[in-house]
């Protein structure tokens, strides 16, 4: 079946750590997303990719970075700048036409990140 | 600031109740308009879409959602809502921003259906 694995599910570190989030996807899909889900903000958006070996920031991008070396995978890291890293991360793709326009976005079950 | 407002973040509804879900978008121009559902425990699923042409959008389950231009509204409706349809859901709008799209979701409203 074709979609979106995010791993791992739940991930715990110390502060000042970098961590790195995976996002892989079967859809042969141009576009990839991270988003970040607070309770009560909603989703919003943190980096986005067209195309391989392009990414754009997107409304949250400090503190993370991300690399699309390959179509098929867009991995997160989360840095020690961060400064709020706690929270759950939603992986996305659509086809190549963009974010929505005319290819509604397909999500990844989500990591749940916690730093201490 | 330019956004996507939900504006309830919590509605309890009893079965067979009507319901309407506000959505209210601050961009000018040419924009796609989503909502999109999240089921307890499930992924974040398309509702329905609109891209163009008529203004009232049906999707799936029963929902729809209706665009006006002149409000800067997309509201999601369903007549008669069921225990099943307890989950999250949020209004998303695409737009081109410096030559990409982007998609930019609201804060969500959670909707509770008691039997």
């Amino acid at each position: 079946d074709g979609g979106i694995t995010q791993s791992p599910k739940y991930l715990f570190r110390k502060e000042g750590q970098n961590v790195t989030l995976s996002c892989e996807q079967n859809l042969n899909h141009d576009a990839m997303y991270w988003y970040r889900q607070d309770p009560g903000q909603g989703l919003r958006l943190i980096y986005y990719s067209q195309i391989v070996n392009d990414f754009q920031k997107g409304d949250i991008a400090e503190g993370y970075s991300v690399s699309r070396e390959k179509k098929e995978s867009f991995p997160l890291t989360v840095t020690s700048a961060q400064k709020n890293p706690t929270a759950f991360y939603l992986c996305a793709s659509s086809s190549s036409a963009g974010a929505g326009y005319n290819s509604p976005l397909h999500f990844g079950n989500g990591t749940r990140l916690t730093v201490t | 600031a330019q956004s996507v407002s939900q504006h309830n973040h919590h509605v309890i509804l009893s079965e067979a109740a009507s319901l309407e879900l506000g959505c209210n978008y601050s961009y000018g121009g040419t924009v796609n308009l989503f909502w999109y559902v999240q089921y307890p425990g499930q992924h974040l699923q398309l509702l329905l879409k609109y891209f163009s042409g008529d203004p009232l959008v049906k999707g799936i389950k029963g929902f729809e959602a209706e665009f006006i231009k002149s409000k800067f509204s997309f509201n999601l409706r369903k007549p008669s809502v069921q225990w099943s349809d307890t989950a999250e859901y949020f209004c998303a709008v695409s737009r081109v921003s410096g030559g990409y799209n982007k998609l930019i979701f609201g804060a969500g409203t959670r909707l509770a259906v008691h039997p």
